[in-house]
């Protein structure tokens, strides 16, 4: 695998599960990133980490709980979602955080339905 | 935060023609970067082009161009001599230091490109 890989593709939950999305770098990158991608919206930033570290959380529900074991790996865990949270999640990653100039590796996303 | 504004949510152009696409941005800062990004339809978010603000000289990367007003806070993508492959999803993004480095996303704009 290259790049920045994500899985499930596809993921169907009811607003009482609990699921969790992953997302996996091969670049050897330093920053990982969480957005969420929804029609007719901008993408919206939820979480960063940094070596591991969370550096920004745009003020997200609590439903939301990411995980960052490694550099190379990043979770976002999801409990008693909302239909409004069905969106495209994106997992990206960068070589380095502080650094604006560099890009952004995305992944193929997440497609969230929830019912 | 910094706002961009996309503001052709779709655009045609026919093969072998040239099209750009807008985009406009707010922000105060002096340092920082812009950039456009493809998305595919089903297919991985990649970078196009990137434009760091002190470069006076429009970045280029083969078929593809910016041209890049300061002053008017205006960072247009050309597409020449388009190509089938051209048709996707194109975000116009900014990055600053001061702000957060988080990437600011505009809505988008869906390219149509017709043989």
């Amino acid at each position: 695998e290259t790049g920045v890989t994500q899985t499930p593709r596809h993921l169907v939950m009811g607003m009482t599960n609990k699921k969790s999305l992953k997302c996996e770098q091969h670049l050897g990158h330093n920053a990982m990133y969480w957005y969420k991608q929804s029609a007719k919206k901008p993408l919206e930033l939820m979480f960063v980490y940094s070596l591991e570290e969370r550096v920004e959380n745009n003020s997200v529900p609590s439903r939301f709980s990411p995980e960052c074991p490694n550099s190379s790996h990043l979770f976002l865990h999801l409990h008693t979602l909302q239909p409004e949270d069905s969106a495209l999640y994106l997992c990206a990653s960068s070589q380095e955080y502080a650094g604006i100039g560099y890009e952004q590796y995305f992944g193929p996303g997440t497609r969230l339905t929830v019912t | 935060a910094q706002t961009v504004t996309q503001s052709q949510p779709e655009m045609s152009v026919q093969e072998a023609e040239t099209v750009t696409l807008s985009c406009t941005y707010d922000t105060s800062e002096s340092d920082y970067y812009l950039f456009w990004y493809k998305q595919p339809p089903s297919r991985q978010m990649i970078l196009v082009i990137r434009q760091e603000a002190y470069k006076q000289q429009n970045a280029t990367e083969n078929r593809f161009s910016v041209n890049f007003q300061k002053a008017a806070k205006s960072f247009s993508l050309k597409i020449s001599d388009s190509q089938l492959g051209d048709a996707a999803m194109y975000f116009c993004a900014y990055r600053g230091s001061n702000s957060g480095y988080a990437l600011n996303f505009g809505k988008g704009t869906s390219l149509l490109v017709t043989p």
